[in-house]
């Protein structure tokens, strides 16, 4: 079965342009999670979807948004980039089967966006 | 989601198992032990989780301890492929505004050398 999909895989932007990265879940799983991982640090939580809804939000400006579409993909885009917004963007799909427990997120290989 | 401390970084011979510790002194009840790695540039690989038993699967097995304030990971023969940083994460299953929220630490680096 292929896993969590996502495209590109990479991405150059000047600051001030917009962005717009997608995830394919693995098939059966409705819920996705992006994560943004700078140089040198751990994946940081941006949003989690689960139906089309957002169910958690991490720490992250209102520049950052996202969507899920009925056949649970989704989309992060990013306004008026930065250069800290340079990073590798990751999104996670889980089952979600049951909601509100916990459950495995499986990781895909990311987007790698530069700013300059 | 409960704080884990890990080492920086670790070193392992070819063949030889790998013991990562994690610590994870204010975990509660409800929370998960997650591990997942990472290889240069990939997107993480999950491992193993546990809540209270021992677990084991094709790739690792996690131990914890009694009062779950810490465990370890066992690759038990490890090769230079499992050359990685591996991230121990305490997740709550309680949902609210933090579900679907892994927070990753700065992680192992595990070298495995020939």
């Amino acid at each position: 079965d292929a896993g969590v999909t996502q495209s590109p895989t990479h991405l150059i932007k000047t600051r001030g342009q917009q962005v717009t990265l997608r995830c394919s879940p693995i098939s059966g799983h409705k819920s996705v999670s992006w994560y943004q991982q700078v140089l040198g640090q751990g994946p940081q939580f941006i949003f989690q979807y689960y139906e089309k809804e957002e169910r958690g939000r991490g720490n992250f400006p209102d520049r950052f948004s996202a969507r899920q579409f009925p056949n649970y993909s989704s989309e992060l885009n990013v306004n008026a980039l930065l250069l800290g917004d340079s990073a590798l963007y990751l999104c996670a799909s889980s089952s979600g089967l049951v909601w509100k427990v916990q459950e495995t997120q499986y990781f895909g290989p990311g987007t790698r966006l530069l700013v300059l | 989601d409960a704080k884990t401390t890990q080492p920086t970084s670790m070193d392992c011979a070819e063949g030889r198992a790998a013991n990562l510790p994690c610590n994870h002194s204010t975990i509660s009840g409800n929370e998960y032990v997650y591990w997942y790695r990472q290889i240069h540039s990939q997107g993480p690989q999950y491992i193993i989780h546990g809540l209270k038993n021992n677990e084991t699967n094709e790739m690792a097995s996690l131990i914890i301890t009694e009062d779950r304030k810490s465990s370890t990971l066992i690759l038990p023969h490890a090769t230079l492929r499992d050359t990685a940083v591996y991230y121990c994460i305490a997740s709550s299953n309680a949902g609210g505004t933090s579900y679907g929220k892994l927070t990753f630490g700065q992680g192992t680096i595990l070298t495995v050398h020939p």
